[in-house]
């Protein structure tokens, strides 16, 4: 089945620090990738929809200068936390569709992001 | 708004016993729903989807079902186990992006 790889697992960073969060396709193509932000005990909240070789859409409320998006190939897009503090720190998932709504999303396997 | 209502408080059953757990949304109506497993420090995990025109699916000891008039969808494990335990996910969508429900915690004893 569809497999989404995120990297890194985990990153520990110091505040005013930028970190770049990888999500992959492995085998297929996806021009639409989805980013989430997870609080502890919450549910997961959609950031922004990235779409491969044009601007990502935030939704409300998501600050576009603090989390850059860049969807560069059809099977990579790429989360940028910049200039991190610690309200930064959270779980970040990214997900992807291959085919039809009947598969569902596949998701990454999430990035734990500690700000210090 | 839209608004998407899952039980947040935990189930806790026993094993063997059929859990069902509850998704109910406003203001919005969409064309299809999906259900998710996350377990902790993982991503969501696809379940099933079910679309508008579709009462009831089911997978295996898993079965959905989705009434348009009452906006609600139901999740059932039957002869549920203790590796069932997670946080149940629901999804009701009408565009390609997700917006999920707070998420219903199970936890099979047993």
């Amino acid at each position: 089945g569809a497999v989404v790889s995120q990297h890194p697992s985990r990153v520990i960073c110091k505040s005013g620090t930028s970190v770049k969060i990888e999500c992959r396709s492995l085998d297929f193509q996806a021009t639409t990738m989805f980013w989430y932000r997870q609080f502890p005990k919450k549910s997961l909240m959609l950031m922004a929809t990235s779409n491969e070789g044009s601007k990502a859409t935030y939704e409300q409320g998501v600050e576009k200068d603090k989390f850059l998006i860049n969807h560069a190939s059809l099977t990579l897009s790429t989360l940028t936390v910049t200039s991190a503090h610690p309200e930064d720190s959270s779980f970040y998932i990214c997900s992807a569709r291959e085919g039809t709504d009947d598969y569902g999303y596949t998701f990454g396997s999430g990035t734990r992001l500690t700000v210090v | 708004s839209q608004k998407i209502e899952q039980n947040s408080e935990a189930l806790n059953i026993q094993e063997g016993k059929t859990a069902t757990l509850t998704c109910n949304y406003t203001n919005y109506s969409p064309a299809y729903l999906q259900w998710y497993r996350q377990d902790p420090g993982r991503g969501p995990v696809f379940l099933l989807l079910i679309r508008e025109n579709e009462k009831e699916k089911r997978k295996e000891r898993l079965k959905v079902t989705f009434d348009t008039t009452l906006k609600q969808s139901l999740f059932h494990i039957t002869a549920s186990q203790p590796a069932d335990s997670a946080t149940y996910l629901c999804a009701p969508s009408n565009t390609g992006k997700l917006i999920f429900g707070q998420g219903t915690t199970l936890q099979v004893k047993p």
